[in-house]
């Protein structure tokens, strides 16, 4: 069974610049997370989805983060413009149910300068 | 403030050799305790899920123990491997909060590094 896909595995943009991460989940699985990891830091939750219906953004900068996840399956997590301190690497993680494991992807090392 | 603090930072031990991780959560209300394993430039990869009425749960070499009334967990690893050389991490999951979702609060990790 294939995991989480994530792309691309690593950007580096200047900033200001526009980026978008994407996420391809494990088949079958409802629940989709957009977590965000600082160096040497736990990750830390921007946006859950329970299919296409973002649950808990409460997170998430709304100024300059977006996400979609259309039809239920893919997500791509947005920034625009980019600031220094979005430096990060962005985990996206998906399960059966919200209560259930969260099998994470390798994530996108952002490197914004 | 919903809050997990883990000890130690770092640890570095030999092949071979036992070593304990702790974390203390200070989540309300609780509702499971999680150990994930992180290798350098990958993701999380949960360990061991327990409930708030579990006191251990075993996963190969890995052994988590649970208690909610101190609020304390830890993750004992046996007769260590060079493999096991990662960050470990302690998730508190919150049961249903005002959205009616379950909230995690993540550690910052243990780096344990197993040297030959």
């Amino acid at each position: 069974e294939a995991g989480v896909v994530q792309s691309p595995r690593y950007k580096i943009i200047e900033k200001k610049q526009p980026v978008a991460f994407w996420c391809n989940p494990i088949s079958g699985h409802n629940t989709l997370y957009w977590y965000l990891q600082n160096l040497g830091q736990g990750p830390e939750l921007l946006i859950r989805y329970e299919n296409e219906e973002a649950v808990d953004d409460s997170q998430l900068p709304k100024d300059r983060f977006s996400a979609e996840r259309l039809k239920g399956v893919d997500s791509t997590l947005k920034i625009q413009p980019a600031e220094l301190g979005d430096s990060a690497v962005y985990l996206c993680a998906s399960s059966p149910g919200q209560y259930n494991e969260q099998f994470f992807g390798p994530g996108t090392r952002l490197t914004v300068l | 403030k919903n809050q997990v603090e883990q000890s130690p930072q770092s640890l570095i031990i030999l092949e071979g050799k036992n070593c304990t991780l702790q974390c203390n959560y200070t989540v309300s209300p609780f509702s499971n305790l999680r150990w994930y394993k992180q290798d350098t430039g990958r993701g999380p990869v949960s360990l061991t899920i327990m409930t708030f009425s579990e006191n251990t749960k075993s996963n190969g070499r890995y052994t988590a123990t649970l208690d909610a009334d101190t609020k304390q967990s830890s993750l004992h690893i046996t007769a260590s491997q060079l493999s096991d050389s990662a960050s470990y991490i302690c998730v508190a999951g919150l049961s249903r909060s005002n959205f009616g979702n379950e909230k995690l609060t993540f550690g910052t990790g243990t780096r344990l590094t197993i040297i030959p």
